[in-house]
């Protein structure tokens, strides 16, 4: 069973480009969350996908926004970056059903912005 | 005040102690509540949850809830130098999604051969 996956590993980019971050699920999981971890800090939940279809959102701005494909991997795009949006991006996917889902982690992407 | 407040140590102890990881909350409508361990350069994995108050024991892991005090511990017994890593609590008022998951910003343990 493959886990949760998440490319690229590392990013660098400067204030005002775009970046697109992309996570694979794990295998039979329908349900896909980010998180924005800055240094030295917990996890920040961006938003959620499930089915397709977003799943509630955190506290952050509408330049981030998201995208689940029918295989149910994801993308999560950002626009007009800023120097705070350097921290590590974590993606976990979990398989719904049951009173509980637990959230499996990929091991995140790094982006740097200069 | 922090939804979540839990001390970023860091943390060292002999290998061997008994370590005391605890987070304090705000939020009374918190249901479910985890327990988070992160090594270096990976995403956290899932140690542990309860649901409402109580204890939960897992191996030399155990988790207490006490929501009248809003305050939560996890307790390493026999700790050894594989534990060291940061340790996050969680909380989420619904378990089925979990899409309202808050972190407390984690505390970092070392356990020194």
């Amino acid at each position: 069973e493959t886990g949760v996956t998440q490319s690229p590993t590392h990013l660098i980019k400067t204030r005002g480009q775009q970046v697109t971050l992309r996570c694979s699920s794990q295998s039979g999981h329908n349900t896909v969350s980010w998180y924005q971890q800055a240094l030295g800090q917990g996890p920040q939940f961006i938003f959620q996908y499930y089915r397709e279809e977003e799943n509630g959102r955190g506290n952050f701005p509408p330049r981030f926004s998201g995208l689940q494909f029918p295989n149910y991997s994801s993308e999560l795009n950002v626009n007009a970056l800023e120097l705070d949006d350097s921290a590590l991006y974590l993606c976990a996917s979990s398989p719904g059903g049951g009173e509980y889902n637990e959230q499996f982690f990929g091991p995140g992407t790094r982006l740097t912005v200069l | 005040q922090k939804e979540v407040e839990q001390d970023p140590g860091p943390l060292s102890v002999p290998e061997g102690a008994i370590v005391s990881l605890n987070c304090t909350y705000s939020n009374s409508a918190f249901q479910y509540f985890m327990w988070y361990r992160q090594y270096s350069r990976k995403g956290p994995e899932l140690l542990m949850y309860t649901y409402s108050s109580g204890n939960k024991e897992d191996g030399r892991f155990t988790a207490q809830v006490d929501k009248s005090s809003k305050y939560i511990s996890l307790f390493i017994r026999d700790s050894q130098p594989s534990d060291s890593a940061t340790y996050l609590c969680a909380m989420s008022e619904n378990g089925y999604n979990n899409n309202d998951m808050r972190f407390g910003a984690g505390t970092r343990l070392t356990v020194k051969p």
